[in-house]
């Protein structure tokens, strides 16, 4: 059974850094694409970033271009999250999730349960 | 980057059937056949209920269909059940490698 656990959300104050990651088990990690997606409290969906199979040129939405930054580690079936400069807007659920194959166009497949990350003061 | 345009709201009785619009640009829906809908029951994580249009994965009831024309992709429940009740959610591949979301519709079977 593919299973994703995220971890490392947590209550942080304005212009903090956090480091979110997503443990990966049930299926083979290197060989497929995974992605980050936030939910703002009592909002919709939002795109964060992908990151294919070899790591190389993972992109961004706006909102978080220069501060976020996806990464992987294969022996460590792990999914990380850097998260800097963070803002009272970055306060969401934050889900990783596995892509269907081992490019960015691939849609989300499975989605893990989340993690809460509170930005405030 | 703009949201893909999904209506806030529909509703439906058990039975009926209901369609859900995500309308984008010619820089995401209108270009890939990578559309995608999600559905989200209150505190619990999405799921995958539409793939690539049309296409429905193991597990998802055939009472759920995806097509697409030009910007705009739909998502048509038909024999609405209760549990059918949540949040969904359009998704599409860009142009510019990224993804969008809609907004979100919230279906409520009366």
């Amino acid at each position: 059974e593919v299973q994703l656990v995220e971890s490392g959300g947590i209550l942080i104050q304005p212009g903090g850094s956090l480091r979110l990651s997503c443990a990966a088990s049930g299926f083979t990690f290197s060989s497929y694409a995974m992605t980050w997606v936030r939910q703002a409290p009592g909002k919709g969906l939002e795109w964060v970033s992908s990151i294919s199979v070899t790591g190389g040129s993972p992109y961004y939405p706006d909102s978080v271009k220069g501060r976020f930054t996806i990464s992987r580690d294969n022996s460590k079936n792990t999914l990380y999250l850097q998260m800097n400069n963070l803002r009272a807007e970055d306060t969401a659920v934050y889900y990783c999730a596995k892509l269907a194959g081992p490019t960015l166009y691939y849609y989300i497949h499975v989605w893990g349960k989340g993690t809460t990350v509170t930005v405030s003061s | 980057q703009s949201a893909l345009t999904q209506p806030a709201s529909v509703s439906g009785s058990p039975g009926q059937s209901i369609t859900i619009s995500c309308t984008g640009t010619s820089s995401d829906v209108g270009t890939y056949n990578y559309v995608s809908w999600y559905q989200q029951h209150p505190g619990k994580a999405p799921k995958l209920m539409i793939y690539d249009v049309s296409n429905r994965p193991s597990g998802v009831s055939n009472r759920f269909s995806g097509s697409k024309s030009g910007n705009t992709a739909s998502l048509t429940i038909s024999g609405l059940q209760a549990e059918d009740e949540a949040d969904y959610y359009c998704s599409s591949y860009t142009t510019s490698s990224t993804w969008v979301f809609g907004g979100g519709t919230k279906l409520t079977v009366l």
